[in-house]
């Protein structure tokens, strides 16, 4: 399938620092790409869509303020989640819709990121 | 929006039985449901998926069943394998590009040998 590929892939930091997560797609190009926040034995909860050159648009409850994403490129959107706190720690999944060869286009994930702030 | 129900939380089965996993959506717009596997720490696979336009749809031991008309569907795999232990969730979305997908809360999958 297609390849989305996320980093960092684990990130521990203090509270109060900024932690930037990148994801990109690799073999194609993405004008919508994906957030979902995963919390440990729980579902993936969409944070926001991240569109191409444009405002993402966020979930009810989910600050802009604090998760801030650009999606710059066809192939690249970053989130940056700012003055992280303890209570931000959790897995961070990107996603982005993709052509498949003989079929409509499918979802696929980048690897997650684990973030743990101290 | 979009909300989807799935059900059980927790299913335990021997190798060899049959696994089924149900979930139910709200919005009669969604026209696509697709199913992941998330094994600890890694990010979801799909393993299958269908479309409003069909009613079932096999691959290997997985099935996926659609009911349009009570807005449910559900997962089948049969002869399971230790190897099948993992969280399994269903989605929701509506086809077009921008819509992303609305999980269900999971189905955490025990195969015993």
């Amino acid at each position: 399938g297609a390849v989305v590929s996320q980093h960092p892939s684990r990130v521990i930091c203090k509270s109060g620092t900024s932690v930037k997560i990148e994801c990109r797609s690799l073999d194609f190009q993405a004008t919508t790409m994906f957030w979902y926040r995963q919390f440990p034995k729980q579902s993936l909860m969409l944070m926001a869509t991240s569109n191409e050159g444009s405002k993402a648009t966020y979930e009810q409850g989910v600050e802009k303020d604090k998760f801030l994403i650009n999606h710059a490129s066809l192939t690249l959107s970053t989130l940056t989640v700012t003055s992280a706190h303890p209570e931000d720690s959790s897995f961070y999944i990107c996603s982005a819709r993709a052509p498949v060869e003989g079929a409509d286009e499918k979802l696929f994930f980048g690897s997650g990121t684990q973030l743990s702030v101290l | 929006g979009e909300n989807v129900e799935q059900h059980p939380s927790t299913l335990s089965v021997q190798e060899g039985d049959s696994a089924v996993i149900k979930c139910t959506y709200s919005d009669s717009a969604s026209n696509y449901f697709p199913w992941y596997k998330q094994e600890l720490g890694k990010r979801p696979q799909l393993i299958i998926d269908i479309r409003s336009n069909v009613g079932e749809k096999k691959d290997q031991r997985i099935a996926v069943t659609l009911n349009k008309t009570a807005k449910h569907f559900s997962l089948h795999i049969t002869e399971t394998q230790p190897e099948d232990s993992a969280v399994y969730f269903c989605a929701a979305s509506w086809k077009q590009a921008g819509t992303a997908l609305i999980f269900g809360k999971g189905t955490t999958l025990s195969v015993s040998s």
